[in-house]
């Protein structure tokens, strides 16, 4: 099966503008988690979506959302970007989001805020 | 509060020596834990999870309540070994979420 891919790898953006990030799950995979690793935090969750609902939820501003297609494709917007947006951002899908699942990680968007 | 803690930024041993990375973790409940590794230039993998008491490249991890541990261990480091390694805990009833440590970076000297 092909791997999670995450599209685009690079963007750099302004301070004020918004961005979209898109992620392609394994096939089969109805669970998107997504993470925001920075130096100084590491890889924090952001959210996670399961047939096209948000289901869980990390401590991130409202600025930053998601959602969840039919196909389990997912995409992630940051609205009003801050210097400090800028971050690597992973996302990661399993089946089912439960418990013991291994949760397989796409090659990550990197985000630079100017 | 949830937490995963990793004390070492770095650790570095020669080919051959005994490998114990450590993590602790902050959780009230069972916790279920993983190792997650990222070699050179390659996406984050899983490594193991503490449920299947497996044994993946000759790591180990032994989950200790008591010392709410749970070290990831390699009897004779290879060089191939070299890597950032993740400990990570997942909350009961959290789906799709998953609280990572800072990560080690190991370094195996030839």
């Amino acid at each position: 099966k092909a791997g999670v891919t995450q599209t685009p790898r690079y963007l750099i953006k302004t301070r004020g503008q918004q961005v979209t990030l898109s992620c392609s799950p394994i096939s089969g995979h109805r669970s998107v988690s997504w993470y925001q690793q920075t130096p100084g935090q590491g890889l924090q969750f952001l959210f996670e979506y399961f047939s096209e609902t948000q289901r869980n939820k990390g401590n991130f501003p409202g600025r930053f959302s998601g959602r969840q297609f039919s196909n389990s494709r997912s995409e992630m917007n940051v609205s009003t970007l801050e210097l400090g947006d800028s971050a690597l951002y992973l996302c990661a899908s399993s089946p089912w989001g439960q418990n013991q699942e291994t949760q397989y990680f796409g090659p990550g968007t990197r985000l630079l805020v100017l | 509060a949830q937490r995963v803690t990793q004390p070492e930024k770095l650790l570095s041993v020669f080919k051959g020596a005994p490998v114990e990375l450590k993590c602790n973790y902050s959780y009230s409940g069972s916790p279920e834990l993983f190792w997650y590794v990222q070699y050179s230039r390659q996406r984050l993998q899983l490594l193991l999870r503490h449920i299947s008491r497996e044994s993946i490249k000759g790591f180990t991890a032994d989950l200790n309540k008591g010392e709410t541990s749970f070290h990831l261990k390699k009897p004779f480091a290879q060089e191939e070994d070299s890597a950032m390694y993740y400990c990570a805990l997942k909350p009961a009833g959290n789906t799709g979420k998953l609280i990572f440590g800072q990560g080690t970076t190991l370094q195996v000297k030839p």
